[in-house]
């Protein structure tokens, strides 16, 4: 089993919708938790950053984090074409800049 | 501000021969972390280099192996490449080791391994 679980995908959805993606966990020691957003032949850049449990918004993107669960989710609202992307969930146990990341979920927005 | 960048973009290589990618860190950050992303996954942690010292490894043989130089530059080597080495390798630097999350990838090196 792998410690992080994204559901690969693809996900295709008209333009405006509002779009869920999750993550799962296995190990309790997760403490800081990322989504990363990748576009074709491109690197990683970071969309959202929390630690902990709770929610953080920015713009039209909202990331929470139910550690009871072992579960994230990141939200986007009003979703454009642009937003197309592979998205990455990542997390780690302490501030130590060693990712483990999700496999990532493959997202198109059809105009 | 220059970012992260990383040469070369796109490599043939054949199996049993040696590569080293390069990464210029972006400006003022001491600490690079390579990752390999093999197609349709997420990115694999290799090993991370703070202030020219390895500090930490993730799970990958010892042909993998690197350096980063007084100029927080840093280079990726792989011996004896085997086909499961084609990947995009990325690296990412952050200031300081404790920076969780504020990594900056660089677009990465793609490698074929035939």
């Amino acid at each position: 089993q792998k410690e992080v679980e994204q559901d690969p995908g693809p996900l295709s959805v008209p333009e405006g919708a509002i779009v869920s993606l999750n993550c799962t966990y296995s190990n309790s020691a997760f403490q800081y938790f990322m989504w990363y957003r990748q576009y074709s032949r491109k690197g990683p850049e970071l969309l959202m950053y929390t630690y902990s449990s709770g929610n953080k918004e920015d713009g039209r993107f909202t990331a929470q984090v139910d550690k009871s669960s072992k579960y994230i989710s990141l939200f986007i609202r009003d979703s454009q074409p642009s937003d197309s992307a592979t998205y990455l969930c990542a997390m780690e146990y302490n501030q130590g800049g060693k990712l483990i990341f999700g496999q990532g979920t493959e997202l198109s927005v059809k105009p | 501000e220059t970012g992260v960048t990383q040469s070369p973009t796109h490599l043939i290589k054949t199996r049993g021969q040696q590569v080293t990618l390069r990464c210029s860190s972006q400006s003022g950050h001491n600490t690079v972390s390579w990752y390999q992303q093999a197609l349709g996954q997420g990115p694999q942690f290799i090993f991370q280099y703070y202030r020219e010292e390895e500090n930490g490894r993730g799970n990958f043989p010892p042909r993998f192996s690197g350096l980063q130089f007084p100029n927080y530059s840093s280079e990726l080597n792989v011996n004896a490449l085997e086909l499961d080495d084609s990947a995009l390798y990325l690296c990412a630097s952050s200031l300081g080791a404790g920076n969780t999350g504020e990594l900056f990838f660089g677009e990465g090196s793609r490698l074929t391994v035939l």
